[in-house]
């Protein structure tokens, strides 16, 4: 079945970085951007970013302009967000979900399915 | 401020009906999708393209939309269906996608 699996909870220290990966399954990897969103706690769903199925093209939401980056490596199915700079307010669950999308004459539609189990980072 | 609004909770006796609202100029020309999240769980789509439901989702799950304002109804509301319920979109920019601020719907 079609599936994201992501690693595993992080801590860290401010000023640090972090890499988290997202290894897809069940699917044609390159067919599919991926997106990523965070959650801090208590808090709603924020979008960080997209990447395009060879890797070649990234979109980041402004608020994490410069710290953060995406990659992929289409040989392993897998997706990565790295995320530098690390402050308290960084303290979140990380989700990686894939990308679908539909065009049609009175509209277009995007929807995130499926979702990772999310990555807990601490930053304290 | 988001560019999607959400109102931030309601709540509905068992067996009634509710709707959530989600408003944007960016949902002119955008179809919302819309996901449910549960207390330590992963977002789980519940709508998406209009009106469409993915496979396991129940039928008292629908959607509409009308200008910038879309909608999600849930049509006799199960105690399992309370939740945090977000919508979706490609923000005005197109460089981005955004979500409304979520709506916690509680089962009385």
């Amino acid at each position: 079945q079609v599936q994201l699996v992501q690693s595993g909870a992080e801590v860290k220290t401010p000023g640090a970085s972090m890499k988290i990966s997202c290894r897809a399954s069940g699917y044609r990897f390159t067919s599919h951007w991926m997106h990523w969103v965070r959650q801090a706690p208590g808090q709603g769903l924020e979008w960080m970013g997209l990447i395009n199925p060879t890797g070649t093209v990234t979109l980041y939401a402004q608020k994490f302009q410069g710290r953060v980056t995406l990659t992929r490596d289409t040989s392993t199915s897998t997706d990565y967000m790295e995320l530098t700079t690390l402050r308290s307010d960084d303290t979140a669950v990380y989700y990686c979900a894939r990308d679908n999308s539909i065009a049609e004459a009175d509209g277009s539609g995007w929807w995130f399915d499926p979702w990772g189990q999310g990555t807990l980072v601490t930053v304290s | 401020s988001s560019e999607l609004t959400q109102d931030p909770a309601v709540s509905v006796a068992l067996g009634q009906t509710v709707r959530i609202t989600c408003r944007g100029d960016t949902l002119r020309n955008c179809y919302a999708s819309w996901y449910q999240q549960k207390p330590g769980q992963a977002p789980v789509l519940v709508i998406y393209a209009k009106n469409n439901r993915p496979s396991g989702i129940p039928d008292r799950f629908s959607a509409s939309s009308s200008g910038s304002t879309a909608s999600l109804t849930i049509t006799g509301a199960q105690a399992g269906d309370e939740a945090d319920y977000y919508c979706n979109c490609r923000g005005a920019s197109g460089n981005n996608w955004v979500f409304g601020g979520g709506t916690k719907v509680t089962v009385l």
